[in-house]
C-alpha cells in the first residue's frame, strides 16, 4: 500500500511565524502535490513537483514556497504565516506515467494561525 | 465560473436507496474523469474513474457525457457506510499534464 506521511496533524502557529509541513511517500513516485482544502472551495493546488528540485506553481502559490530534497519528501514552507492560511492542508503523490492520475493523500495537517 | 461544479448537498438518503450525484466542467479539453471519496475528517480517496462508455463497480455507476460536459455517479443500495463527500476530478489537457482539479465535493449521509 502506498503510504503519504505528513509531519503534524494539527498545528497552531502565530502570525508571521515560519511554518514548515513536511511530507513523505514511500513509493517511489516522482509527482508530489501540495494542496490546501477550505470548505465551498475545495482542493486548490499550491505547487506540486515532478523530480527533485523541480518544483511548478499550482493555482494559489503566494505566500507559499517549497522545497524537495530528496524524492521522498516534500515540504511546503509558509515564509510568514496569516490568518488567512489557516486551513487544511493536504500532501498527494502520485506515479508519473500512466496511472498518475491517482493521486494517494496523506492526512492532512490542520493549520491555525492565530 | 469555477471549473468542477458539484452540488454541495447535503443528500440525506435512507439506506437502501438509490442516490445521483451529477458534476459539470467547464474546460472542453478535458480528458479524465474520477470520483474520489473523503470520509468526514480525511483525506480523500479515488474511488473510481469514469470512462466514456460508463462503468460500473458493484454497487456504484459512473458516466461520462462529452456533449453537455458533466459527470454523474450512481450509488444503489446504500449503506451507511457510504456517507461521505465524493469529489469529482478533470483532467484537462490544457493544464499542467500532472495536474488535476477537484470539486467542492457533495455530501451524502445514508440514514438508518
Amino acid at each position: 500500500d502506498v503510504k503519504v506521511t505528513q509531519s503534524s496533524r494539527y498545528l497552531v502557529k502565530r502570525t508571521g511565524e515560519k511554518v514548515f509541513l513536511e511530507c513523505v511517500q514511500d513509493m517511489d513516485h516522482e509527482n508530489m502535490f501540495w494542496y490546501r482544502q477550505d470548505p465551498g472551495l475545495g482542493l486548490r493546488l499550491i505547487y506540486f513537483s515532478y523530480d527533485v528540485k523541480m518544483k511548478e506553481k499550482g493555482d494559489i502559490p503566494e505566500g507559499y514556497s517549497v522545497s524537495r530534497e530528496k524524492k521522498e519528501r516534500f515540504s511546503l514552507i509558509l515564509e510568514s504565516a496569516s490568518t488567512n492560511q489557516t486551513s487544511m492542508y493536504l500532501c498527494a503523490s502520485s506515479l508519473l506515467g500512466a496511472g498518475g492520475e491517482t493521486q494517494y493523500f496523506g492526512p492532512g495537517t490542520r493549520l491555525l494561525v492565530l | 465560473r469555477k471549473e468542477v461544479e458539484q452540488d454541495p448537498g447535503p443528500f440525506n438518503v435512507p439506506e437502501g436507496a438509490t442516490v445521483a450525484f451529477n458534476c459539470t466542467y467547464s474546460n472542453s479539453a478535458s480528458q479524465s474523469f474520477f470520483w474520489y471519496r473523503q470520509d468526514c475528517r480525511k483525506e480523500p480517496k479515488l474511488l473510481m474513474s469514469v470512462y466514456s462508455s460508463g462503468n460500473e463497480d458493484g454497487r456504484f455507476t459512473a458516466q461520462l457525457n462529452r456533449a453537455s460536459q458533466y459527470i454523474s455517479l450512481l450509488i444503489r443500495d446504500s449503506k451507511l457506510s457510504d456517507s461521505a463527500t465524493y469529489l469529482c476530478v478533470v483532467k484537462s489537457l490544457s493544464g499542467s499534464a500532472r495536474q488535476l482539479t477537484f470539486g467542492s465535493g457533495t455530501q451524502l449521509t445514508v440514514l438508518p
